[in-house]
């Protein structure tokens, strides 16, 4: 069926390491794909997006990779700081679908200093 | 600029009592979303629409109604609560295709 995953659930990082979240997707037909970031009590904060005929996207301290040969989605954030800590969430869409984006479970980021 | 404003933010009902959650955005976007979250299901669509007057179904719009009569503003309905709609509800709103669904800071709502 249709899914968008994530493969770990949390990930501790040293203060100043990199951070590297992984999420699969099984519909070859999505076009679009987005990472939001979620603190406690707020809503999602959208990150970085990329759309399906590109491989990479970077943004402030973040990039986002693509590929769609075993259709996995990565988000890396550079220098991963205190302010990092949250849980991430990849989602996909279809356009041709009608507009349903569909999330991933997240999975929970935490900076160690 | 405050994007997308959620009210209210916090609500306790009682089995069968009805309530309506309000969504407005001030981007003149076209499209609006809600969104329910709960423990381990993420985030799932309850309905949406795609500009004023339309509306259409998500993932679980059953107990839920919409309205979207003016474009800056999108209307969940709970005609009867149950307990199973306890959740927190989130509102998002986009300008178009390929563009980021824009999230408001949800609104809590419990039914006892």
């Amino acid at each position: 069926g249709e899914s968008v995953g994530l493969h770990l659930p949390t990930l501790s990082v040293q203060e100043g390491d990199n951070s590297i979240i992984n999420c699969a997707y099984s519909n070859s037909a999505s076009d679009y794909f987005i990472w939001y970031k979620q603190e406690s009590g707020k809503g999602p904060q959208f990150i970085i997006d990329i759309r399906s005929n590109m491989d990479k996207r970077q943004g402030q301290r973040v990039t986002v990779l693509l590929n769609k040969t075993v259709k996995h989605l990565s988000l890396q954030i550079a220098a991963t700081q205190p302010g990092d800590s949250a849980v991430y969430f990849c989602a996909e869409n279809r356009e041709a679908a009608g507009n349903k984006l569909t999330f991933g479970g997240g999975t929970r980021v935490l900076v160690k200093p | 600029n405050a994007g997308v404003t959620q009210t209210p933010k916090f609500r306790v009902l009682k089995t069968g009592q009805s309530m309506t959650l309000l969504c407005a955005q001030d981007m003149n976007h076209e499209y609006m979303y809600w969104y329910r979250q709960d423990p381990g299901m993420g985030l799932r669509l309850i309905h949406y629409s795609v500009g004023e007057g339309t509306t259409a179904k998500g993932e679980v719009p059953d107990g839920y109604n919409v309205s979207r009569l003016k474009k800056q503003n999108f209307l969940l309905g709970l005609e009867s609560a149950a307990p199973s709609q306890t959740s927190v509800y989130f509102c998002a709103s986009r300008r178009g295709p390929y563009q980021p669904q824009h999230f408001g800071d949800g609104t809590r709502l419990s039914i006892l």
